[in-house]
């Protein structure tokens, strides 16, 4: 079974400041990994996936993640924090095949909140 | 382009009494997937579902079951609800039944209160 762990269940950075989030992840086989941001009252957005190809992950709104295999991590960074990202943000990790080719499993998510 | 919507917004309920929930996911997309998100907490995988068959199912009682229609939208059943079931239901639409290699793309959730 795969799962996920987010280290920091809330992360706080002024306007401008480096964003990085953190996440682990545990799976036998190769993973795909994912993360979503979440506003208030909104479904799901997808910000960027890892599926076996570079191991740095370009995504939107200036987000990007680099996998790491030997630290079983993906973390999400971003150079420069906006108010607007302020939100809670989830990673996920899949695998190919097994039970079901839809199946994403989350971690407990990280809310980020931007000061002024 | 119209984006996954599900209905209703918000629902209210009383232990015991059983509900059902909407998924219209985009046009062209035959995979949808269901999920639970409890408050606090990330969303946790109940189905799937691709041309009408279930094709994943994650460890939810039988009390939750699901079916998809002709058009690919999608139902939620929830039977003998339990104060737990308390959270937003969240749906996600994607081409494939692989849909880990596409973007799945979320509704915006139903937020279903037990009483």
């Amino acid at each position: 079974a795969q799962s996920v762990t987010q280290l920091g269940s809330h992360v706080s950075v002024s306007e401008g400041a480096l964003v990085l989030l953190r996440c682990n992840y545990s799976s036998s086989v190769p993973p795909y990994l994912f993360w979503y941001v979440q506003y208030p009252n909104q479904g799901l957005q997808l910000l960027l996936k890892y599926t076996s190809a570079a191991t740095l992950v370009k995504g939107i709104n200036g987000f990007e993640a680099e996998f790491k295999k030997s630290e079983t991590s993906f973390h999400l960074t971003k150079p420069s924090a906006h108010m607007s990202d302020a939100a809670e943000y989830f990673c996920a990790v899949s695998v190919f095949g097994g039970t079901s080719y839809g199946k994403l499993t989350f971690g407990q998510g990280t809310i980020l909140t931007v000061h002024p | 382009d119209a984006g996954v919507t599900q209905s209703p917004t918000h629902l209210i309920k009383t232990r015991g009494q059983h509900v059902t929930l909407r998924c219209s996911p985009i046009s062209g997309h035959k995979s949808v997937s269901w999920y639970q998100q409890v408050l606090g907490q990330g969303p946790q995988f109940i189905f799937q579902y691709y041309e009408k068959e279930e094709r994943g199912r994650g460890n939810f009682p039988d009390r939750f079951s699901a079916r998809q229609f002709p058009n690919y939208s999608s139902e939620l059943n929830v039977n003998a609800l339990l104060l737990g079931d308390s959270a937003l239901y969240l749906c996600a639409s994607s081409p494939r039944q692989e849909a880990i290699l596409d973007t799945q793309y979320f509704g915006p959730g139903t937020r279903l209160t037990v009483l």
